[in-house]
């Protein structure tokens, strides 16, 4: 158990449909990242918040977008999805500035159809 | 840009030794990680090193050369519960991690 709580873990949208993905941090934690892992690849980096600021982006549309509140939560929202969205969303979660590992949630499988 | 590189598949013998090595090529370094990933899972923490050298916990160890952009990481006494993929992952220096597209480890009996 690490801490960091995801949800839903499972979710099926249609092609078009918007998607909204919640992450709750560790204890303590003030920077959020998120993932996308698609079967077979490892995670690639969408984005990081810290204290509920945008802190670096990856390589992804902005049709990617999130939020980070002040209890250091965050959302990943997806406008317009794809098939090609489809794959395993992690949050981390870690504590700026600390040489620590980052935290995952169990993670979150979207399905688009 | 940024690259990581590490073997696709690995298969071992249960009760053996396997190393699983990792390359990289970042916009700068703030320490390296190894993470678990059984299939359907989040990643789980394994290893960290941000200095040269040897770092050992229980039946896994990580060794990090900087220079040469090298990393391995060493299971002993292998398990079948090791059967799982492992992923390299670089902290490059906007504090961000960078990974690799992970080792699956096939452990047999």
């Amino acid at each position: 158990e690490t801490g960091v709580t995801q949800s839903p873990t499972h979710l099926i949208k249609t092609r078009g449909q918007q998607v909204t993905l919640r992450c709750s941090s560790q204890s303590g934690h003030n920077t959020v990242s998120w993932y996308q892992q698609a079967l077979g690849q490892g995670p690639q980096f969408i984005f990081q918040y810290y204290r509920e600021e945008e802190n670096g982006r990856g390589n992804f549309p902005p049709r990617f977008s999130g939020l980070q509140f002040p209890n250091y939560s965050s959302e990943l929202n997806v406008n317009a999805l794809e098939l090609d969205d489809s794959a395993l969303y992690l949050c981390a979660s870690s504590l700026a500035g600390v040489d620590t590992e980052a935290f995952f949630g169990q993670g979150t499988r979207l399905t688009v159809v | 840009g940024q690259n990581i590189d590490q073997p696709t598949e690995m298969t071992a013998t249960e009760g053996a030794i396997v190393q699983i090595n990792c390359t990289y090529q970042t916009s700068g370094f703030n320490g390296l990680f190894w993470y678990q990933q059984h299939a359907g899972e989040a990643p789980t923490f394994l290893s960290y090193n941000v200095l040269d050298g040897l770092e050992e916990k229980g039946r896994f160890s990580s060794f990090l050369s900087r220079s040469k952009g090298y990393s391995y990481l060493l299971l002993k006494e292998l398990q079948m519960k090791d059967s799982a993929s492992y992923l390299c992952a670089v902290r490059d220096s906007n504090y961000q991690l960078i990974w690799g597209a992970g080792t699956k480890l096939i452990i047999k009996p």
